[in-house]
């Protein structure tokens, strides 16, 4: 199946620096990726639609200056936490979308970065 | 009324049993149904996808689709302790975003 890849896994930083994460689709490509986060036991949270070449799109409540998102390539996002806080202190996981599927089941998750600020 | 609802759990069964994990959605123009597994601190693990009513079945698992009652369902066969995970259904149109449920818990028990 199709392999998506984030790096880092885990990331532990002090409250106030900036963060970034990859990631990356590795055998396909991807016009489309999401950023989500998930807090313990619950759900994922979409916070962001990346498209490759343009803006991101937020969801509701995400602050686009604090979480800025860059879609460079097919193959490639990244989402930078800026001045973090531990309030920000979550599981991130990004998701690729195959551009050759059409529907659903070609949208593939990271393994997630877990992200702790101190 | 959220667009998925997927009861949370948790739920625990003992190995060898069959488990159903359900969610309702509340939109008809959802056209595609998928059912997500995530270990603990993992990204979700795509198990099966479908865009129709009826069954597709894959090894122990068969994923259920009644669109008339916007109900959808995973059956595991035979559980296995490396079963126990978190199941979440997604639903989706076209090429628009996923809609996840909750999740559920399952813990399947030697």
């Amino acid at each position: 199946g199709a392999v998506v890849s984030q790096h880092p896994s885990r990331v532990i930083c002090k409250s106030g620096t900036s963060v970034k994460i990859e990631c990356r689709s590795l055998d396909f490509q991807a016009t489309t990726m999401f950023w989500y986060r998930q807090f313990p036991k619950q759900s994922l949270m979409l916070m962001a639609t990346s498209n490759e070449g343009s803006k991101a799109t937020y969801e509701q409540g995400v602050e686009k200056d604090k979480f800025l998102i860059n879609h460079a390539s097919l193959t490639l996002s990244t989402l930078t936490v800026t001045s973090a806080h531990p309030e920000d202190s979550s599981f991130y996981i990004c998701s690729a979308r195959d551009t050759r599927l059409a529907g659903g089941g070609g949208q593939y998750f990271g393994p997630g970065t877990r992200l702790t600020v101190l | 009324q959220k667009e998925v609802e997927q009861d949370p759990g948790p739920l625990s069964v003992p190995e060898g049993a069959i488990v159903s994990l359900n969610c309702t959605y509340s939109n008809s123009a959802f056209q595609y149904f998928m059912w997500y597994r995530q270990y603990s601190r993992k990204g979700p693990e795509l198990l099966m996808y479908t865009y129709s009513s009826g069954n597709k079945e894959d090894g122990r698992f068969t994923a259920q689709v009644d669109k008339s009652s916007k109900y959808i369902s995973l059956f595991i066969r035979d559980s296995q302790p490396s079963d126990s995970a978190t199941y979440l259904c997604a639903i989706q149109t076209g090429a628009n975003n996923l809609f996840f449920g909750t999740g559920t818990r399952l813990t399947v028990i030697p």
